[in-house]
């Protein structure tokens, strides 16, 4: 079946580093990426997401990356902060569903004072 | 401000129970998922809903079934609870608009223990 694979499965860097978190997914016709973020305890929520016809999305210190011929996709944080640190997930939608993602295992991210 | 709640933060229940996991959200969606989260495995998709009665099977609905009566509230239930079962269950719901797939809104979980 698709897949999405997510790596590292941690990450520690020093605060105010960057962090670049990687995922690949299976399925050529998925047009929708998005990485959600869940803070210890919390739900998870959605930071910043891109569809298939952009190769790169921006918000402030994240961003995220989208190689279609590749098929894998990035989330790149930058001047990393404590309230960075959380479990991050990203996902892929399915082809001929408007509403089914396939996600990645998570990566959790500790910022190091 | 979308609002998803489930019935429970905590839940412990004995092997063998009928369980009952509830979750209504507020911004008349027509798409409710319920979610297993468990370490190292991410998001695993159980069962979801595109409508009203419309039900359909995720990737682990084995033990599982759902219940969907009105539009704005989606049941989870575990029919005869086993220790394997012990995990937290987070429901989420979105909206489809034009051009695909829509942020999912996700309850704050519920963390059932078998025992």
């Amino acid at each position: 079946g698709e897949n999405v694979e997510q790596h590292p499965s941690t990450l520690s860097v020093q605060e105010g580093d960057s962090a670049v978190i990687k995922c690949t997914y299976s399925d050529s016709a998925s047009n929708y990426f998005p990485w959600y973020k869940q803070e210890l305890g919390k739900r998870p929520q959605l930071i910043i997401d891109i569809r298939s016809n952009v190769g790169e999305k921006k918000d402030q210190r994240i961003a995220v990356t989208l190689n279609k011929t590749a098929k894998h996709f990035s989330l790149h944080i930058t001047e990393t902060q404590p309230e960075d640190s959380a479990v991050y997930f990203c996902a892929a939608s399915i082809e001929g569903s408007n509403y089914q993602l396939i996600w990645g295992a998570g990566t959790k991210l500790i910022i190091k004072p | 401000d979308v609002k998803v709640t489930q019935s429970s933060r905590y839940l412990v229940k004995r092997t063998g129970e009928k369980v009952f996991l509830e979750c209504v959200q507020d911004m008349d969606h027509e798409n409710m998922f319920w979610y297993r989260q468990d370490p190292g495995l991410g998001l695993r998709l159980i069962y979801f809903s595109y409508d009203v009665k419309m039900k359909e099977k995720g990737d682990i609905p084995e033990g599982y079934s759902v219940s969907r009566e009105k539009k704005e509230r989606f049941s989870l239930i575990l029919e005869s609870a086993s220790t394997n079962q012990t995990s937290m269950y987070l429901c989420a719901s979105s909206s489809p608009v034009a051009g695909g797939p829509y942020e999912q809104y996700f309850g704050p979980g519920t963390r059932l223990t078998v025992t």
